[in-house]
């Protein structure tokens, strides 16, 4: 059974860079049997997808983000993580990393979720 | 605003139907595969439709997922208390990028 767990600071200063990691359990982080996102949820609000990293490295980046995100892979951990930069208030929001067991596709259908890390911006 | 439109919210008694409806266009859910999640309160999201109508193992046949064109709709029937949670639409758009509707709420009254 594939697990995610995120880490990271729950404090981010505005315009420093916002770092999370994901360590999955269960599976190996290089599997063509599985991809990796990131999706975020600010307090009392809807959900909002960040980006996709696949086995292969490439990725794809909401295009509100895409300037200020890099996902990528750290195989020999077994992570995949998240920095965004310049943050603002604006990206104060619960941060979840999600996968999907299926093979590589692009689409929105993530069966696997961690439990959410809580990240605040503020000084 | 998102650009998949879901009702703010639904309400229902227990043990009846409800729909949750998810309107889209061509360049997102008319040419791609539409999922449903549930978010307990307080809970990460959870996987309860994929491929337009498919159930993940372990999802009960109460939950049923269809499409039509740009739209997409999420059949809850024999509804509990427990049921009583956010529902998202998901689906994939050419820009390209993942979309999520903005959500809806439904009350078991």
């Amino acid at each position: 059974q594939l697990q995610l767990q995120e880490s990271g600071p729950g404090l981010v200063k505005p315009s420093e860079t916002l770092s999370l990691t994901c360590t999955v359990s269960g599976a190996s982080i290089s599997s063509s049997n599985y991809y990796w996102g990131w999706i975020r949820q600010p307090p009392g609000k809807g959900l909002e997808w960040i980006g996709n990293i696949f086995y292969t490295g490439s990725t794809y980046y909401n295009p509100s983000l895409k300037s200020r995100v890099t996902i990528s892979i750290n195989t020999s951990q077994n992570q995949f993580s998240l920095r965004l930069r310049s943050v603002t208030a604006a990206d104060t929001a619960v941060y979840y990393c999600a996968s999907r067991d299926g093979p590589p596709r692009l689409e929105n259908s993530f069966d696997y979720w961690g439990q959410g890390a809580l990240v605040t911006v503020s000084s | 605003q998102s650009v998949l439109t879901q009702p703010p919210s639904v309400s229902a008694a227990p043990g009846q139907k409800v729909t949750i409806s998810c309107s889209g266009s061509s360049s997102n859910i008319g040419n791609n595969y539409v999922s449903w999640y549930q978010q307990l309160p307080g809970t990460a999201p959870k996987l309860l439709i994929y491929d337009n109508n498919k159930r993940p193992s372990g999802i009960p046949d109460r939950f049923s997922g269809s499409k039509s064109g740009t739209s997409a709709a999420l059949g809850i029937t024999g509804l509990q208390t427990g049921d009583e949670a956010d529902y998202y639409c998901g689906t994939w758009d050419t820009s390209p990028s993942a979309l999520f509707g903005g959500g809806t709420k439904l009350t078991v009254l």
